[in-house]
């Protein structure tokens, strides 16, 4: 356990279906992130949250909404996804104006069916 | 633009032997450099970071890595590789607005 808890583990869901990606972490932190992680392709940041604020949208489709309520969680909420969206899903979380890295939960593996 | 550059998308190594990942940073990549290391279905976990002070860093399971200002390097060794240590490793670089991630590289260890 590394103090950032992603659920579900592993989601099948249909092109039509509505989803959602939950993180959660009480490490104190105050920024959180999503990333893309796709076979045989590098780590793809998606969204950035800062204090609760997106800071950082990497061009990623409408399809993909995410929410951040407050400092511990973040959320990322699915519908009408496409079969090529199918991959690993992380979140991290950081220390904002700290250089300790990031702490990574271990993620969602989604399939698009 | 910051970069972080992994040389070799895959490496093998027999049981035994050392280990070197490599990993290059760009001038503008602010020097905190760490190294994370994936298993199969899994988050990223820190092996070890540099930030400020010894440039040699040691981190979990055997590893270290050097930082080398003047190769703008922070590569990853380990001497004597196991068969746990088979695994997808990547570079990080940053500060405090975020950090950049090489590609990563895949280790394969031969038994």
């Amino acid at each position: 356990e590394t103090g950032v808890t992603q659920t579900p583990r592993h989601l099948v869901m249909g092109m039509t279906n509505k989803k959602s990606l939950k993180c959660e972490q009480h490490l104190g932190h105050n920024a959180m992130y999503w990333y893309k992680q796709s076979a045989k392709k590098p780590l793809e940041l998606m969204f950035v949250y800062n204090f609760k604020e997106q800071t950082e949208n990497n061009s990623v489709p409408s399809r993909f909404s995410p929410e951040c309520p407050n400092s511990s969680h973040l959320f990322l909420h699915l519908h009408t996804l496409q079969p090529e969206d199918s991959a690993l899903y992380l979140c991290a979380s950081s220390l904002q104006g700290q250089n300790y890295g990031y702490t990574f939960g271990s993620g969602t593996r989604l399939t698009v069916v | 633009a910051q970069s972080v550059t992994q040389l070799g998308s895959h490496v093998s190594v027999s049981e035994g032997a050392l280990v070197l990942l490599r990993c290059n940073y760009s001038s503008s990549v602010p020097p905190y450099l760490f190294w994370y290391v994936q298993y199969p279905n899994q988050g990223l976990q820190l092996l070890l970071k540099y930030t400020t002070g010894a440039t040699l860093v040691k981190g979990i399971n055997g590893f270290e890595a050097e930082f080398k200002k003047s190769e703008t390097s922070f590569h990853l060794t380990k001497p004597s590789a196991h068969m746990s240590d088979a695994a997808e490793y990547f570079c990080a670089g940053g500060g405090a607005d975020g950090l950049t991630f090489g590609k990563g590289t895949h280790l394969i260890i031969q038994p």
